[in-house]
């Protein structure tokens, strides 16, 4: 049973281009969660989706920031026109359902804004 | 606003000793609280939970105590083993408005020397 998946592993984004990152979670899992983490900094909450869903996004930034969740596929965080303050591991999470406390993660991407 | 907080950036602990990783938290609504444990270049691995029904949660050579009215919560390793040298985080939830949502604190890097 494949672990969450995560590509790529490390993207380098000139300022103002766009940024996309998939995540692709367990196998049976339906709950996905997007955490971004600083330099020296813990993981800090993003969105929640389910399927076809927006759930919780009062983690992320107002501009810029978007997420999704299809029926079908990954699981895409995009980040248009990237600063360097974007710069960042990014690691997604996927759980099999609501009242399921324990989240798995993937490897993260390492965004890298020049 | 840092709502889970662990002060200590790092702990370094001899082989065969106990480690002991602290985590604050200030928000009275958390009622779930998780450790997680994260080596270089990879996402988090769930390591150990404990609900605020209880005091203490053991799991093999890991127990995490819970002070709920000194808002503490602390991971004791023993034996400590090379093997657990990483970077361990703590997270919380308030299950009764967001099951999901995750607070983590910033992280504690420990190193077990042989």
């Amino acid at each position: 049973n494949a672990g969450v998946m995560q590509n790529p592993r490390h993207l380098v984004r000139r300022r103002g281009q766009e940024a996309r990152l998939r995540c692709s979670p367990m196998k049976g899992h339906s709950h996905v969660y997007w955490y971004r983490q600083l330099p020296e900094e813990g993981l800090k909450f993003m969105v929640y989706l389910q399927k076809e869903n927006i759930i919780d996004e009062s983690g992320m930034p107002k501009e810029r920031f978007s997420a999704e969740f299809p029926k079908e596929g990954p699981s895409i965080l995009r980040i248009q026109q990237v600063v360097r303050g974007d710069s960042a591991a990014y690691f997604c999470a996927s759980s099999p359902g609501l009242r399921v406390n324990e989240q798995y993660f993937g490897p993260g991407t390492r965004l890298t804004v020049t | 606003d840092q709502q889970v907080k662990q002060n200590s950036p790092s702990l370094s602990v001899q082989e065969g000793r106990i480690s002991i990783l602290n985590c604050d938290y200030t928000n009275s609504m958390f009622d779930y609280f998780l450790w997680y444990k994260k080596y270089p270049a990879e996402g988090p691995t769930f390591l150990i939970s404990i609900s605020s029904i209880k005091d203490k949660n053991e799991d093999g050579r890991f127990t995490v105590f819970l002070n709920k009215s000194a808002k503490h919560l602390s991971l004791h390793i023993v034996p400590s083993q090379p093997g657990d040298s990483a970077v361990y985080f703590c997270a919380a939830s308030a299950s009764q408005y967001n099951f999901n949502k995750f607070y983590f604190g910033s992280g504690t890097k420990l190193n077990v020397k042989p």
